[in-house]
């Protein structure tokens, strides 16, 4: 199973709301990514997890708060997102560096989300 | 991470050989060259990676220069579905780099029947 699984696929939220994107894989993979990728622009590294702590953080904004709550699972908190927030957020893993040689990461389809 | 250069958009006939070149002139010398491809409407996905030595695998050839300042990606026969956003990517992965992607903005490579 090469598989990253996202959720929801579409959301649509209001600067007021509070939501969540789930992403999760069964590879035995140990290091997490969240990326966003703005409409026609490539995808902007945001997180990394490494064996289920936080390893980076690329000066994203406190209104996007991750968790990693176990190996297989990888959380997005959102809250009070702005309209330029709007993008794909799109989920990665892969082994963790410097353990196996050089790896590949496995992406999943992405969560578009709409912030009106 | 070193810097790579793709031209925006290429065109290429379906069953033709498609070659996607990349230049990396300030590669360092742990630097492996990745690629990866997007299809609309998809993440990214792994195409193919390499050091030194040209690679191939069931998706692609990758011919790297043997000063490793250029390296071109090889589909040797473009179907409709290889239409997509290709991605060069430079990564120390025996460094400091823990895993990063590094995207640039890629090529747009069109496929036509």
């Amino acid at each position: 199973d090469t598989e990253v699984t996202q959720t929801p696929k579409h959301l649509v939220m209001g600067m007021t709301n509070k939501k969540s994107l789930k992403c999760e894989q069964h590879m035995g993979h140990r290091a997490m990514y969240w990326y966003k990728q703005k409409a026609k622009k490539p995808p902007e590294l945001m997180f990394v997890y490494s064996y289920e702590k936080l390893s980076i953080n690329e000066s994203v904004p406190s209104r996007f708060s991750p968790e990693c709550p176990n190996s297989s699972l990888l959380n997005l908190h959102l809250h009070a997102l702005q309209p330029e927030d709007s993008a794909l957020y799109l989920c990665a893993s892969s082994q963790v560096p410097g353990t196996s040689g050089t790896y590949e990461q496995y992406f999943g389809p992405g969560t578009r989300l709409t912030v009106t | 991470d070193a810097k790579t250069t793709q031209p925006n958009s290429m065109e290429s006939n379906e069953e033709e050989p498609v070659h996607l070149p990349c230049n990396h002139s300030t590669i360092s010398g742990t630097d492996y060259i990745h690629w990866y491809r997007q299809l609309p409407s998809q993440g990214p996905e792994y195409v193919i990676h390499g050091l030194t030595s040209n690679v191939n695998n069931r998706m692609a050839s990758l011919a790297i220069a043997e000063d490793r300042k250029s390296s071109t990606l090889i589909l040797h026969r473009a179907t409709l579905r290889d239409a997509a956003v290709y991605y060069c990517i430079l990564r120390d992965d025996y460094g400091g780099s823990q895993g990063n992607l590094i995207f640039g903005k890629g090529t747009k490579l069109s496929v036509k029947p």
